[in-house]
């Protein structure tokens, strides 16, 4: 089993919906991440939270809204999305380990499939 | 900035044989590397990361890669595969950007174990 979890596991929406994908863990990360992966592509960076504050934003569109809550929970906002925006969606989270250590060890979620009519 | 490149998108092999996957790094700085694979409708497990010290890793499922900072390369091996090795395969490098770290994928290589 995952350390990370993420639900729904798969989520059908249409273009006028409003959802939320849901993500947690509670191994005490101070990092998470949300990743888009378009089907035989890597995965593709869209937002990090360092220390629950929005970190990294890849210049996503704005109809993706991130929240962080608290240390163990995020969540991503969807409202108005593009059938093209149809990609399995993966959480992930990892320790900070010190302000000069490159080193990312990510543990990943089993991701939420997304489909867009 | 720092990119890796996955040479070979698929590579078919037979069960109980030899595999090699092919990942090159690009760094100015101190690199740290990663291999994740991919099952079918999963999400990444990490199967072995190259942080510092001995340039042979040791990962899970029999896996281990080699760190060789004079051609840029982390390949992936194994010596016998089995036909539940059929994944998909990611290199990564991490980086960092003010207080976070981010992790970069190559383009993955899809090994697929023939009985």
């Amino acid at each position: 089993d995952t350390e990370v979890t993420q639900t729904p596991k798969h989520l059908v929406m249409g273009m006028t919906n409003k959802k939320s994908l849901k993500c947690e863990q509670h191994m005490g990360h101070r990092a998470m991440y949300w990743y888009k992966q378009k089907a035989k592509k890597p995965p593709e960076l869209m937002f990090v939270y360092s220390y629950e504050k929005l970190s990294i934003n890849e210049s996503v569109p704005s109809r993706f809204s991130p929240e962080c809550p608290n240390s163990s929970l995020l969540n991503l906002h969807l409202h108005a999305l593009q059938p093209e925006d149809s990609a399995l969606y993966l959480c992930a989270s990892s320790q900070i380990i010190g302000p000069l250590s490159g080193a990312n060890v990510l543990t990943f979620g089993a991701g939420s499939r997304l489909t867009v009519l | 900035a720092q990119s890796v490149t996955q040479l070979d998108s698929q590579v078919p092999v037979f069960e109980e044989a030899p595999v090699e996957l092919r990942c090159n790094y690009s760094s100015s700085v101190s690199v740290y590397l990663f291999w994740y694979v991919q099952y079918p409708n999963q999400g990444l497990q990490l199967l072995l990361k190259y942080l510092s010290g001995s340039t042979l890793v040791k990962g899970i499922n029999g896996f281990e890669a080699e760190f060789n900072k004079s051609q840029t390369s982390f390949h992936l091996r194994k010596p016998s595969v089995h036909i539940s090795d059929t994944a998909e395969y990611f290199c990564a490098v991490s980086s960092r950007t003010g207080s976070a770290r981010q992790l970069t994928f190559g383009s993955g290589t899809q090994l697929t174990v023939l009985p």
